[in-house]
């Protein structure tokens, strides 16, 4: 069975600095990936998906996601952190059995915080 | 904009008052979900229906139902509310049941039990 493990559940960054949020994903077969932001008291947005095409996948908002099967890794990065990012990053991978296709297996989250 | 939406927004309804929350959408999806979030966790799902198809995850209780009359609409239904389903509900629409399809989400009802 998948799973999805996003390792650190608050990350706190300064406004300009690097953003790197960490999802590491168990799948026997190749994986469908999903990075999702949530604002406080909203839905899910999808930010990208990794459908197996491009490993190196663009989002919105400037966020990008590398696709690495040999670390199992879809780790998020942004260059720059703005203040508007300041929300929760749920990393989920796509169900493949039991007659669930398509139901989303989802990380914990991570809380991101960004310092003016 | 093709969108999907979620009313009431917040909702308080109290200890084992039925209530009920609705989803709709215009993106023409066949496939429409429900998840349970709870406060600092990850999105629960709950049920979902491929066109007028329902499918209950294993370990959603009973107390928890769902309609779809149509394409456009779902509800979730409450039978009786505990403290515990105290939550933001989130309704989710994709056009396939397929693992690669996107999932777009609606705003959520957030759900307090007095």
């Amino acid at each position: 069975a998948q799973s999805v493990t996003q390792l650190g559940s608050h990350v706190s960054v300064s406004e300009g600095a690097l953003v790197l949020l960490r999802c590491n994903y168990s799948s026997s077969v190749p994986p469908y990936l999903f990075w999702y932001v949530q604002y406080p008291n909203q839905g899910l947005q999808l930010l990208l998906k990794y459908t197996s095409a491009a490993t190196l996948v663009k989002g919105i908002n400037g966020f990008e996601a590398e696709f690495k099967k040999s670390e199992t890794s879809f780790h998020l990065t942004k260059p720059s952190a703005h203040m508007s990012d300041a929300a929760e990053y749920f990393c989920a991978v796509s169900e493949e059995y039991g007659g669930s296709q398509g139901n989303l297996i989802f990380g914990k989250g991570t809380k991101l915080s960004v310092k003016p | 904009d093709a969108m999907v939406i979620q009313n009431p927004r917040y909702q308080v309804t109290q200890f084992g008052k039925p209530v009920t929350l609705s989803c709709s959408q215009t993106l023409n999806h066949n496939v429409m979900y429900w998840y349970q979030q709870k406060s600092s966790q990850a999105p629960k799902l709950l049920f979902h229906y491929y066109d007028k198809d329902f499918n209950n995850e294993a370990d959603t209780p009973d107390n928890f139902q769902s309609r779809r009359p149509n394409t456009s609409f779902c509800f979730l239904d409450i039978r009786s509310p505990g403290l515990g389903d105290a939550a933001m509900y989130l309704c989710a629409t994709s056009s396939l049941a397929a693992l690669q399809e996107t999932q777009y989400f609606g705003p959520g009802t957030r759900l307090l039990v007095l």
